[in-house]
């Protein structure tokens, strides 16, 4: 069955710093689709990064980076630069492969990351 | 220009009542989700309707019901609800052709008394 793994339940970074969050996920489709999300203490949920699972190139959007490798099943998120508005809930889920139609997301369960100052 | 509404943000009730909770995405996906995210803030899945076809049901009680008007709206009516279902119940929204992306609702905290 498919599963993502977050090891980490917490993270301290400094300010400026670069940071990896860590996710690793089982499956045995060949298709999938990978994802992080972040959660502030506000509450909601908002889309960072995506990977898909024939993307050669590791994908990238502004400060973040997916550290994707793929013999490994691993997909960790790299922070560069953390700002203080970074300390957040993250998750790393992954869509099920085969059709996209069904869309299911499984979602690891979450990294609380805290910039400090 | 808000892409994925729910209402109302917050629901206290008593245990046995009937509530829903409503979701509205203007973005025109075609593909709308419910999941829940429980008190250790572990998010799975609930429901996905692909233009208004109920696509996934993950073995969730039959006392939670989605009902999807069209594909810009997917509810969710809960009946006789159990001090258990206090949690957050976030809407998402997909268009699977273009995009495996989908973007999640504000959230709903429905606290069961």
């Amino acid at each position: 069955a498919q599963k993502i793994t977050q090891t980490q339940p917490g993270m301290f970074v400094q300010e400026k710093e670069a940071v990896t969050l860590d996710c690793t996920y089982d499956t045995s489709d060949q298709s999938y689709g990978l994802f992080w999300y972040k959660q502030p203490s506000s509450g909601e949920m908002i889309f960072l990064i995506y990977q898909g699972s024939y993307d050669e190139q590791n994908a990238t959007e502004g400060r973040y980076s997916l550290n994707f490798q793929k013999a490994r099943k691993s997909a960790n998120l790299v922070i560069s630069a953390s700002q203080l508005g970074d300390s957040a809930m993250y998750f790393c889920a992954m869509r099920e492969g085969g059709s996209s139609n069904t869309g299911k997301l499984i979602f690891g369960q979450g990294t609380t990351l805290q910039v400090k100052p | 220009d808000t892409a994925v509404s729910q209402t109302p943000k917050y629901l206290v009730t008593q245990m046995g009542n009937d509530k829903s909770i409503k979701c509205e995405q203007n973005l025109g996906h075609d593909t709308m989700y419910w999941y829940k995210q429980d008190s250790k803030k572990f998010l799975k899945i609930m429901f996905s309707y692909n233009n208004k076809e109920l696509i996934i049901n993950e073995t969730v009680p039959n006392r939670f019901s989605p009902k999807s008007p069209d594909k810009a709206h997917l509810n969710l009516h809960i009946n006789s609800l159990e001090l258990g279902d206090s949690a957050v119940y976030f809407c998402a929204s997909s268009h699977p052709v273009l995009s495996d992306t989908q973007y999640f609702g504000p959230g709903t905290r429905l606290t069961v008394l």
